[in-house]
């Protein structure tokens, strides 16, 4: 059992640039996200998906697009690059959101190692 | 505007001690609230998921309240040692709409030994 596999864990792009950053879980987890880790400010939510086919923006999803075409597999994709989206990104997988009471409740996730990106 | 506040500021503390952390947020009413540790240049790990209808939850060493009328949780490291040296994160979501997970900045945590 992998867990969640992110690739690359390092990259260095130059401004305009595109790239895809690579995310695989082998846990049958429906629920996936990408998060940003920026010095200062903790992790932000980009997107995430509760199912194939199903995506949804996050906090800060501008400049990112994502697809889930399926369970396995949740790419993200930056279009242009800029320096401001120098961080460290972090994939999360978690099983089905389930019904507690009246919440939706987030069952507990499980991360990558991070991809660490640097765009000159 | 909503927010989750950890303390910025790294607690050093001798080893055997107990080590508290602590999470405040305002303008959520959170139905639950999880406790994640990150060592430096990997992912958050998952230690502890707490519902608003639980006042106290333990793991082995570990100990999470949660008063939802001071919109605070505590986290507790009995007995700390040096490998407990890593930042803890606290996140939380809303009741309804959306299931997304927020995250606190994460408070860094030292044991001397």
């Amino acid at each position: 059992n992998a867990g969640v596999t992110q690739t690359p864990k390092f990259q260095v792009l130059k401004t305009g640039q595109s790239m895809t950053l690579q995310c695989a879980q082998d846990m049958n987890h429906e629920y996936m996200s990408w998060y940003r880790q920026d010095p200062g400010m903790g992790l932000r939510l980009i997107h995430y998906s509760v199912g194939a086919g199903i995506t949804d923006q996050g906090e800060v999803p501008n400049g990112y697009n994502v697809s889930r075409s399926t369970t396995e597999d949740f790419p993200l994709r930056l279009l242009s690059a800029a320096p401001s989206q120098t961080s460290v990104y972090f994939c999360a997988s978690s099983a089905r959101p389930r019904t507690s009471g009246r919440a939706l409740i987030t069952g507990e996730l499980f991360f990558g190692e991070g991809s660490r990106l640097t765009v000159l | 505007s909503q927010k989750i506040e950890q303390n910025s500021e790294a607690l050093n503390i001798q080893e055997g001690k107990t080590a508290t952390l602590t999470c405040n947020y305002t303008n959520y009413s959170p139905a639950y609230l999880q406790w994640y540790r990150q060592d430096p240049g990997r992912g958050p790990v998952f230690l502890l998921l707490i519902r608003e209808n639980e006042k106290e939850k333990r793991k082995e060493r570990l100990k999470v309240t949660f008063d939802t009328t001071l919109k605070q949780s505590l986290f507790h490291i009995t007995a700390s040692q040096p490998a407990d040296s890593a930042t803890y994160l606290c996140a939380l979501t809303k009741i309804y709409g959306n299931n997304r997970l927020a995250f606190g900045k994460g408070n860094q945590v030292v044991v001397i030994p």
